[in-house]
């Protein structure tokens, strides 16, 4: 489909619990990317993959975080014993081949996270 | 790494009045600059976009206009109507290790009032 889909919408998790969400890009798109929004707006990178490598991890609290996308399934992002400040909404976006400079971006809905 | 600074953070017009919304970056090998528009919940859709090649692209009541030397560029929205009010992000990307990554801004508030 035309639609980069994540799953779920909601998450609530008591802190300290895991947290997974997923995220299937438009078929066809070899790039994903993976954004956190806090409430105050701001948008931080995550990660990146070119198909199922890992492209660019620059923006990943390592600990916690991980992140995958293996062939023929959603990618997904885990967050193992999350915390308070891992509220957030998160957002996939994908991409042709070439990524957003040649053919920009199409953001999935996002995964609203929220830890109790 | 990059860093995009935009402003202002919240703007306020009446309707069919132009709005203008700001932003810097700081490396000087960006070549690509979205502009996003958030609803409130809803997921960042892009509006408009420009590439280190051009100066100026418009679209309808939308442009964008980039100036590599002072490495600004800026979204002017003419004729505003209630619908554009919404959070607009710039950002900004460029090639090499870091390709396809968006650096974003910290947001503008636009309201629009009829």
């Amino acid at each position: 489909g035309e639609e980069v889909a994540q799953t779920p919408k909601h998450l609530v998790r008591g802190e300290g619990q895991k947290a997974k969400l997923y995220c299937a890009p438009i078929k066809g798109h070899s790039y994903v990317f993976w954004y956190q929004q806090v409430l105050k707006n701001e948008f931080k990178f995550l990660i990146s993959f070119q198909n199922e490598n890992v492209f660019d991890e620059t923006g990943m609290p390592k600990e916690r975080f991980s992140a995958k996308c293996l062939p023929n399934s959603p990618c997904s992002l885990e967050i193992q014993a999350t915390k308070l400040e891992d509220s957030a909404v998160y957002f996939c976006a994908s991409s042709q081949s070439g990524g957003a400079v040649d053919y920009g971006y199409t953001f999935g809905s996002g995964t609203r996270l929220t830890v109790v | 790494g990059e860093n995009v600074e935009q402003h202002p953070s919240t703007l306020s017009v009446q309707e069919g009045d132009s709005a203008v919304i700001k932003c810097t970056y700081s490396d000087s090998a960006s070549n690509y600059f979205p502009w996003y528009k958030q609803e409130l919940g809803k997921r960042p859709q892009l509006i408009i976009d420009i590439r280190s090649n051009v100066g100026e692209k418009k679209d309808q009541r939308i442009a964008v206009t980039l100036n590599k030397t002072a490495k600004h560029f800026s979204l002017h929205i003419t004729e505003t109507q209630p619908e554009d009010s919404a959070v607009y992000f710039c950002a900004a990307s460029r090639g090499g290790t870091s390709y396809g990554k968006l650096t974003f801004g910290q947001g503008t508030i636009l309201t629009v009032h009829p």
